[in-house]
């Protein structure tokens, strides 16, 4: 069975400063990956997923992941965040070799953007 | 348009009492997931429906819990004699449609929030 690992739990970053979040995966074969976020007040909704293809992938908000396959890693980052980020992030993983599979998510990370 | 809805949004339930929630999907949504998400913690899956069919009830953690989708649409998840271990927020989302790599994006409801006092 896969699993995630969300290594912070809360973050708090000033506007402008950089962000990157760690996602890391356990499972042995391929798999989908996603980060979904949860503004306050909010329902949780997807920031941007990767199924095949580019490792490198852009989401909505200027938000960016990578993929790296050797790392069992997709972290999430931002080179400048502003105040409406703060939320939740989730990552969250399914096996993709074969047909539906149920998705895994991890903690969350809070992430607060002070002014 | 209309995303997912819940209902009701928060319910106290008295410990053994029986308690029904509801989960109206977007429409066309083929696929239903419920999950249950407690505090400090990321949603936890429990069960997967594809129109009315059950395909996935691994996540259920007793007997006690029981979800339905018998037309296709609307969702009960009906959890029994309810103990204080459920409360947490339990969490809706519908997909289109699974992906042939079994990716899928899910659309989720805002959630009820279950207190077992």
């Amino acid at each position: 069975a896969q699993s995630v690992s969300q290594h912070n739990h809360h973050v708090i970053l000033s506007e402008a400063a950089s962000l990157e979040l760690g996602c890391n995966y356990s499972y042995g074969g391929t798999v989908n990956l996603f980060w979904y976020v949860q503004y306050p007040g909010q329902h949780l909704q997807l920031l941007l997923k990767y199924f095949s293809g580019d490792p490198l992938v852009k989401g909505i908000k200027g938000f960016e992941a990578e993929f790296i396959k050797s790392k069992f890693s997709f972290n999430l980052r931002k080179p400048s965040v502003q105040w409406s980020d703060t939320a939740e992030y989730f990552c969250a993983v399914n096996p993709s070799d074969g047909g539906y599979q149920k998705v895994t998510f991890g903690i969350g990370t809070k992430l607060q953007v002070i002014p | 348009g209309a995303g997912v809805s819940q209902s009701p949004r928060y319910k106290v339930a008295k410990r053994g009492q029986d308690v029904a929630l509801r989960c109206d999907p977007i429409s066309g949504h083929v696929s239903l997931f419920w999950y249950q998400q407690a505090l400090g913690q990321g949603p936890e899956f429990l069960t997967y429906f594809q129109n009315e069919a059950q395909l996935d009830k691994s996540g259920l953690p007793s007997d006690r819990f029981f979800a339905e989708r018998p037309e296709g649409s609307v969702s009960t998840l009906k959890i029994q004699r309810t103990q204080q271990e459920d409360s947490a927020v339990y969490l809706c989302a519908s997909s289109l449609e699974v992906a042939a790599g079994g990716g899928y994006e899910q659309y989720f409801g805002p959630g009820t929030r279950l207190t077992v006092t």
